[in-house]
């Protein structure tokens, strides 16, 4: 049964270095064809996708927040690692990981969720 | 690449069909998912690749299109699909989500 849980602080003040990290349980990620999402919604709002990284260090970021965001993976701990720089009201949401699959025909899907954690900037 | 659900939100009645349409601003091929999101829980996973339907999930949601135009197909709905549906792209990063559409309970 694959699991995952996201931490990091629930209150950040602007400018500040948020890190998260997302614990999982029930794969590899040394697995070929699979990687780590992160996906953030701010209150009442969509979801975005915000960054990847997968079974070979390969990683991809948003565009709008690549000069922001680090993604980083310890497989020896089952642990991967977000980080975001200069933080913002803003950037107020709940963040999610969730374990991806990749194939050539398919493409990518998040099949498994955290139940994410919340994360308020404020001063 | 942008992606545009239609309609924002619906409102339906327990055991109606209803279609949730998602438009991508360039072909995606069958680059194409629907999850499916409850209040205070994080997204499923309903359907991949445009129409594959994920393990456990009911067969009576399907998912059709390709290149630009997709659908997600609700038969029969039921309490616990009133729900926010949101599509997402994965051809091509970042893999952008549509706005979501909000379905009702009429």
């Amino acid at each position: 049964q694959i699991t995952l849980e996201e931490s990091g602080p629930t209150l950040v003040k602007p400018t500040q270095t948020l890190t998260l990290t997302c614990t999982f349980s029930g794969f590899s990620l040394n697995t070929r064809g699979l990687a780590l999402a992160w996906v953030r919604q701010p209150p009442r709002k969509a979801l975005e996708w915000l960054a990847l990284i997968y079974w070979n260090d390969d990683k991809r970021y948003t565009p709008s927040l690549k000069s922001r965001l680090s993604i980083t993976k310890d497989t020896s701990k089952n642990q991967v690692v977000l980080t975001m720089t200069n933080m913002d009201p803003v950037d107020t949401a709940k963040y999610f990981c969730a374990h991806t699959q990749f194939d050539m025909s398919t493409g990518h899907f998040m099949d498994v969720w955290g139940q994410g954690t919340t994360v308020t900037v404020s001063s | 690449i942008q992606m545009t659900q239609s309609p924002s939100s619906l409102s339906a009645s327990a055991g109606d069909r209803v279609t949730i349409t998602c438009r991508a601003s360039q072909n995606i091929n069958r680059f194409l998912n629907w999850y499916q999101q409850r209040p205070g829980e994080p997204p499923k996973l309903l359907i991949f690749a445009a129409s594959t339907l994920q393990r456990g999930v009911p067969s009576r949601f399907s998912g059709s299109g390709s290149g630009t135009d997709f659908s997600l197909t609700i038969n029969s709905l039921q309490p616990e699909d009133f729900a926010t549906y949101y599509c997402q792209q994965s051809y091509s990063f970042p893999c952008n989500f549509g706005q979501g559409t909000k379905l009702e309970i009429k």
